[in-house]
């Protein structure tokens, strides 16, 4: 049961304008949300968070929106830049417990 | 920097073997974890541990097992390795309880 979904497995954007990545979840008690980028042979890296009580939360080019009545984040790259290309994967954190529960992962492509 | 180094970044192993994945993480956190990586699944989580010999059970523990003699070191474990768990390993390691860091993965082909 993905508790954590990414319906797109690719997205392609030319340079310099707006990334749109789009994470879908289904458990309502998720109460931090992190995205982490992944390039090809390097393990992900953190890139954005942002708690649940929150419906956004900006770091330069990056801007995660949650919308828990839809239990939608998406995550904004603004202006998209050729090194952006990379896999994205959204991950969410509940209970007290200390893991997280990771999308499929959405592979960005940042054209020239 | 933290740093999180895995032991092997390929590996290939045979039916029925026994694999061991070391990771080894230098910035003194609690938490560390065991996660594969294949294709359309994302980022699954096998094992994870909160502190020395402490463990609990991830997503898809069945034919793994892990060790954590000591706080920087976590170990992997198939005991007898099949083809379906030919993939990408990666740990990860955080000292709190949500940004977590990853090493640079280890890919074990399953023959």
């Amino acid at each position: 049961d993905q508790q954590v979904k990414q319906n797109s497995p690719s997205l392609s954007v030319q340079e310099g304008r707006i990334s749109i990545l789009n994470c879908d979840y289904t458990n309502s008690m998720f109460d931090y949300f992190l995205w982490y980028k992944k390039y090809p042979a390097e393990g992900p890296t953190f890139l954005i968070s942002i708690s649940s009580i929150k419906d956004k939360n900006e770091d330069g080019r990056f801007t995660v929106f949650l919308n828990k009545s839809a239990k939608h984040l998406s995550l904004h790259i603004v202006p998209s830049q050729p090194g952006d290309s990379a896999v994205y994967f959204c991950a969410a954190h509940t209970g007290t417990a200390s893991k997280l529960t990771f999308g499929t992962g959405t592979r960005l492509q940042v054209t020239l | 920097d933290v740093k999180v180094t895995q032991s092997s970044r390929y590996l290939v192993k045979r039916t029925g073997e026994k694999v061991f994945l070391e990771c080894v993480q230098d910035m003194d956190h609690e938490n560390m974890f065991w996660y594969r990586q294949d294709p359309g699944l994302g980022l699954r989580l096998i094992y994870f541990s909160y502190d020395v010999k402490m463990k609990e059970k991830g997503d898809i523990p069945e034919g793994y097992s892990v060790s954590r003699e000591k706080k920087e070191r976590f170990s992997l474990i198939l005991e007898s390795a099949s083809t379906n768990q030919t993939s990408m390993y990666l740990c990860a390691s955080s000292l709190t309880i949500f940004t977590q860091y990853f090493g640079p993965g280890t890919r074990l082909t399953v023959l």
